[in-house]
């Protein structure tokens, strides 16, 4: 079956540094793939995306490029800040049969940012 | 638009009581979706509907955990009788379906069962 395998946490960096959070998967297919991220104290939310092979999502700053030949999304950041500290999954969505329209995540990620 | 609306924000009770859980979905949006999260289990996905049809239950842990969606625009999970286990950070989720379709979150019921 579909899965994503992210790479254990925590992740700790000081202030502008460089983040990469790498992300891989096994699908059926090309399925979209996606970037969520938790704020403490909230729910998931969208951070990025990317519908087929080759394509970049990017937002906040925030960027990852869909790579078929090496089954992988990494997330990448030139420079965080202390507000980017949360939990980050990566997903994909289920493509067949009774599984159709759920999303597998990754463990997720913690991503603390010191000043 | 409000979001994905849950309630109560916090939930505190004693084992062996009901619990109900409550979520408002986004409008329009086809696919229902229940969470749990604990540091322990991460996120698992407990049920989810399309158009108010439950699809795969399968995450639902036992017998004591049932959901229903009496319509578009609600959805409750129960809990009975709960158990201090249960305790954890509930999330429900809509989307409108697709595959490359946001799923959007709700902000999450805090239960504690003592």
């Amino acid at each position: 079956g579909d899965s994503v395998t992210q790479m254990e946490g925590p992740v700790t960096l000081s202030e502008e540094a460089f983040l990469t959070i790498n992300c891989t998967y096994t699908a059926t297919g090309y399925p979209s793939l996606f970037w969520y991220v938790q704020y403490p104290g909230e729910g998931l939310q969208l951070l990025l995306k990317a519908t087929k092979a080759d394509d970049k999502g990017s937002n906040k700053g925030f960027e990852a490029t869909y790579r078929k030949e090496t089954t992988s999304f990494h997330l990448e950041k030139g420079s965080v800040q202390v507000s980017d500290s949360a939990v980050y999954f990566c997903a994909l969505p289920n493509a067949g049969g009774t599984s159709y329209g759920k999303l597998t995540f990754g463990q997720g990620t913690i991503l603390t940012v010191h000043p | 638009d409000a979001g994905v609306i849950q309630s109560p924000r916090h939930e505190v009770t004693e084992m062996g009581q009901e619990v109900t859980l409550r979520c408002k979905p986004i409008s329009g949006h086809d696919y229902l979706f229940w969470y749990r999260q604990t540091m322990m289990r991460g996120l698992e996905l407990l049920i989810y509907f399309n158009n108010n049809v439950p699809i795969d239950d399968s995450g639902m842990p036992e017998d004591r955990f049932s959901a229903k969606m009496p319509n578009a625009s609600f959805s409750t999970l129960k809990i009975q009788p709960s158990e201090p286990r249960d305790s954890a950070v509930y999330f429900c989720a809509s989307s409108r379906g697709g595959l490359a379709s946001e799923q959007y979150f709700g902000p999450g019921t805090r239960l504690t069962v003592t």
